[in-house]
C-alpha cells in the first residue's frame, strides 16, 4: 500500500470561492480516489479517477491526475460552508492492497 | 442508498476488558476493512478481510485484535484487552471489488478505554 501526501495541510477560504487541494504519490497506480471526513465522522468517497484518465468531474467537484509527476488536484468549485471537512486522497497500486490515507488538507470554508 | 452501519456509537470500557465492535457492511459487498482513528490524528489502516480470512493486515493489528464474519452479515473487531491508547473511533468499511470501486465506511465506534 502507498498513500498521498496532501498539500497544503489546511487551507482556508471564503464561501463562493474555489479550493484546491493537491496529492503527490510515490509509485505508479492503478487509480486514485479522493474521500471526505467531517469532523468524527465516516469517510465518504467523492471521485475515482484511473490511471489512464487525466481529468474527470462529479459536480462542483472537478479532479486532475498527471501520472508522469505522480500528482493529483482536487478542485471544488464555489464552495460552500458545509464543504468544511478534511480531504484525503488514496493512490490504488493494486487488487491487493488496502487504502491508506495520509494526514489530508483541512479546508474551512467561512460563509 | 445502502449503508454501513456500526454498533455501538459509543463505548467505554475498563483497561483490560474485552470489547467487540460490531459492523454490517453493505450486503452484496465482498471487502471488508477495519480503520482507527486516534483524537486528533489521521486514519490508521487496521484490517482487511475477504473470502472469510484476513487479506492484510497493518503492524497496529498485533495478536490482541481478531476479526470475524460469524454469520454472513455482521463483520467484528475484538480488541481482547483493551489499554488506554486504544482509544479511538473505529471506522469499519466494505468494498464490492478490489479495483476500481470505492469503499463505504460507516460512522465508527468511539471507544474510550478508563
Amino acid at each position: 500500500s502507498q498513500q498521498g501526501e496532501e498539500d497544503p495541510q489546511a487551507l482556508s477560504i471564503q464561501e463562493g470561492e474555489n479550493a484546491t487541494m493537491n496529492c503527490s504519490y510515490k509509485t505508479s497506480i492503478n487509480n486514485l480516489q479522493w474521500y471526505r471526513q467531517n469532523s468524527g465522522r465516516g469517510l465518504v468517497h467523492l471521485i475515482l479517477i484511473r490511471s489512464n484518465e487525466r481529468e474527470k468531474h462529479s459536480g462542483r467537484l472537478r479532479v486532475t491526475l498527471d501520472t508522469s509527476k505522480k500528482s493529483s488536484s482536487l478542485l471544488i468549485t464555489a464552495s460552500r460552508a458545509a464543504d468544511t471537512a478534511s480531504y484525503f486522497c488514496a493512490p490504488l497500486n493494486s487488487g491487493n492492497t488496502p487504502l491508506v490515507f495520509g494526514k489530508g488538507t483541512r479546508l474551512s470554508v467561512i460563509a | 442508498e445502502p449503508e454501513v452501519t456500526q454498533t455501538p456509537s459509543h463505548q467505554v470500557t475498563q483497561m483490560g476488558q474485552e470489547v467487540i465492535l460490531r459492523c454490517v457492511p453493505i450486503s452484496n459487498h465482498l471487502y471488508f476493512y477495519w480503520y482507527r482513528q486516534i483524537l486528533g490524528q489521521k486514519v490508521e489502516f487496521l484490517v482487511s478481510f475477504y473470502n472469510n480470512e484476513i487479506s492484510e493486515k497493518s503492524e497496529i493489528f498485533d495478536d490482541q485484535f481478531s476479526v470475524e464474519r460469524p454469520d454472513g452479515s455482521n463483520f467484528t473487531l475484538k480488541i481482547r484487552s483493551t489499554k488506554l491508547e486504544d482509544s479511538a473511533m473505529y471506522f469499519c468499511a466494505s468494498s464490492a471489488g478490489q479495483l476500481n470501486t470505492e469503499a463505504f465506511f460507516g460512522q465508527g465506534t468511539r471507544l474510550t478505554v478508563v
